[in-house]
């Protein structure tokens, strides 16, 4: 079964200062890789995923993440951070094939506070 | 903009009773997946549904909860005899096929409140 891990429950970030937010994960085989946003009483957004290719996928809003496979981990990173980027953040893990491929398997989420 | 429309968005049931979360999938969309947001929690996959069909309901509670997605109108999750513990944010995801390599999109959500 596959897992997410997202050690850090909050973020606090300075408005301008660059931000990370980690996310490892455990699946068997090939990983496809995705993080979303949640604002207050919304939906999750879609941010950007990783498939194949690059390690380094650009997605929405000018965030940006980093596949590295032998760390297993897939951190969200934006260069300068806007008071506007304050959410909840979710990293999401489904394997390539087999058993539950459809099944899209969260992180319990990272809150990101950008202080003006 | 049609996209994956959830009602109600917020719900308010009394112990015992029943609740009915419905689901409209984006247009094209023929495969829906409801997930649960516990307070303080990730989403947590429940069930997923094709077109009159339940794929997977691995992640269903096994007694109260059921989900159907018919040939005509929306999926519906249902919840007989609601107890406090089912409180939560509903979420109702939807893609055109298998996802490929594609992501879910999620609707607004629909908040149970039992009280």
């Amino acid at each position: 079964a596959q897992s997410v891990a997202q050690p850090e429950d909050q973020v606090k970030v300075a408005e301008g200062n660059p931000l990370t937010v980690k996310c490892t994960y455990s699946v068997s085989g090939n990983p496809y890789l995705f993080w979303y946003v949640q604002y207050p009483n919304r939906g999750l957004q879609f941010l950007l995923k990783y498939i194949t290719g690059d390690n380094l996928v650009k997605g929405s809003y000018g965030f940006e993440a980093e596949f590295n496979k032998s760390q297993t981990s897939f951190h969200l990173k934006k260069p300068s951070a806007l008071v506007s980027d304050s959410a909840l953040y979710f990293c999401a893990v489904r394997p390539y094939s087999g058993a539950g491929s459809y099944q899209l398997t969260f992180g319990k989420g990272t809150k990101l506070s950008v202080i003006p | 903009n049609a996209g994956v429309m959830q009602n109600p968005r917020h719900l308010v049931r009394r112990r015992g009773q029943e609740a009915r979360l419905r689901c409209s999938p984006m247009k094209g969309h023929s495969h829906v997946y409801w997930y649960r947001q516990l307070p303080e929690e990730g989403l947590k996959f429940m069930v997923y549904l094709q077109k009159e069909n339940i794929i997977d309901e691995s992640g269903m509670p096994k007694e109260r909860f059921s989900a159907e997605f018919p040939k005509e109108g929306p999926s519906i999750l249902r919840i007989q005899q609601v107890v406090r513990g089912d409180s939560a944010a509903y979420f109702c995801a939807s893609s055109p096929g298998t996802m490929n390599t594609g992501e879910l999109f999620f609707g607004e959500g629909s908040r149970l409140t039992v009280l």
